[in-house]
């Protein structure tokens, strides 16, 4: 079965730093690597996704992610961190069975420190 | 821009008792799905809707657990006989299609007491 390890359960940067939050997944496949984030009192967003091609993926708001097969990750980053990033983020891999219902890490606190 | 909904924000309850978490997905959407975050863990899938029908459920997703499309707007989840170990974030999401982005909405908090 799939799963997907966050190892930060928070992660604290200060404004303008540079940020990179891990993900390693589980899968045999090559997997569909997602990843989200959810702001207090509002639903989960994608930011990006990976399902083949360029294993850099570009998403919203700035972030970038990495699919490295050899490492099972797929590690989000952003050179510079702003306050309103302050936000659980959430990993999730899905493929399994052709099935695109995606299986989620436990998240990632990102506390922002101005 | 469109969004999901979900109503409830907030519904507390007593054991026992059934439940009807309301969602109205984004209209030209045609997949819906249920997820539940228990307090401190991992977003969980619960089941997806197609064509009035389910298409997919998790383990978790057992006989008390079941879903609705009552009209064109709506998609319910009901749960007909609440347990404490329900209480959870419970999120509705909709896509356009099974392998496009799920837009998910804000969540309904459910407490049981």
């Amino acid at each position: 079965a799939q799963s997907v390890t966050q190892p930060d359960i928070h992660i604290t940067v200060s404004e303008g730093a540079s940020l990179e939050l891990r993900c390693n997944y589980s899968y045999g496949a090559t997997p569909y690597l997602f990843w989200y984030v959810q702001s207090p009192g509002q639903g989960l967003q994608l930011l990006l996704k990976y399902f083949s091609g360029d294993t850099l993926v570009q998403g919203i708001k700035g972030f970038e992610a990495e699919f490295k097969r050899s490492q099972s990750s797929f590690n989000l980053r952003k050179p510079s961190v702003h306050w309103s990033d302050a936000a659980e983020y959430f990993c999730a891999v899905g493929g399994t069975g052709g099935s695109y219902i995606p299986t989620f890490g436990r998240g990632t606190s990102l506390i922002v420190h101005p | 821009e469109p969004e999901v909904t979900q109503t409830p924000s907030h519904q507390v309850t007593q054991m026992g008792q059934e439940v009807i978490l309301r969602c109205v997905p984004i209209s030209n959407h045609l997949y819906f799905y249920w997820y539940r975050q228990i307090l401190g863990q991992k977003v969980e899938f619960l089941v997806s809707f197609y064509n009035n029908e389910i298409s997919e459920k998790s383990e978790i997703f057992d006989d008390q657990f079941s879903v609705e499309r009552p009209d064109g707007s709506n998609f319910t989840l009901k749960i007909r006989s609440t347990k404490l170990e329900d209480s959870a974030m419970y999120f509705c999401a909709s896509s356009r299609g099974s392998y496009n982005e799920q837009f998910f909405g804000p969540g309904t908090r459910l407490t049981v007491l």
